[in-house]
């Protein structure tokens, strides 16, 4: 069974801080992990996915499988960046894929 | 290029009726997925359709099906509406697995 904890549901930052939303996962396969994000009144909408090693709107995330995480880090948090952030996995011959319960982000002038 | 489209935006219906959900998927996109978000249990899978076939499908009862057509668009549907049923669904779809997904903007279901 494929699992995915955002231990987090709420997170509060000032501007200027750095952020780190955490993500750990169960999947006995390969995983596929991403992170979503929704802003205020907009769809839900891909931020990034490991098998890329991107960088968006200076947002990264390392796939750590030791440690099971998936952790979504940016240096300076912008007010922009104020959102709900979702991390979800899929498996790399799995089909479905599963989402945290979500992560609402604030990030305070 | 056009996004995913999600028909109708918003249903209120009432308990016991059923409804049928609409999903365009961007072309090219053949693998189209169905979610139920509700604020208290997140995101929750619903089914996967890739080429009218279903692939995968999610812990619902039978009363939540769903099927695709050969120009990969997507119904969902819903018999016997409970209460609870009342949620967000999400369409969303992408080119196959590996990919993320390009979500819908949803409808909102309304059951009284």
């Amino acid at each position: 069974a494929q699992r995915v904890t955002q231990p987090e549901k709420l997170l509060s930052v000032f501007k200027g801080a750095p952020v780190e939303l955490k993500c750990n996962y169960s999947y006995s396969g390969s995983p596929e992990l991403f992170w979503y994000v929704q802003y205020s009144r907009q769809r839900l909408q891909l931020l990034l996915r490991h098998i890329s090693r991107e960088s968006i709107k200076g947002f990264t995330a390392d796939l750590n499988k030791g440690e099971t995480s998936f952790h979504l880090k940016k240096p300076f948090a912008q007010e922009e960046d104020s959102a709900m952030y979702y991390c979800a996995l899929s498996g790399l011959n799995n089909n479905d894929m599963r989402f945290g319960a979500g992560t609402r982000l604030t990030v305070k002038p | 290029k056009a996004g995913v489209t999600q028909t109708p935006r918003y249903l209120i219906k009432t308990r016991g009726q059923q409804v049928t959900l609409s999903c365009s998927p961007i072309s090219g996109h053949r693998s189209v997925s169905w979610y139920q978000q509700t604020p208290g249990q997140g995101l929750q899978f619903l089914f996967e359709y890739f080429s009218e076939t279903q692939r995968n499908k999610g812990n619902f009862p039978g009363r939540f099906s769903g099927r695709q057509f050969s120009n990969s668009r997507s119904e969902m549907n819903v018999s016997t509406l409970e209460l609870g049923d009342s949620a967000l669904y999400l369409c969303a779809t992408r080119q196959d697995s590996n990919y993320g997904y390009t979500f819908g903007s949803g409808t909102r279901l309304t059951v009284v």
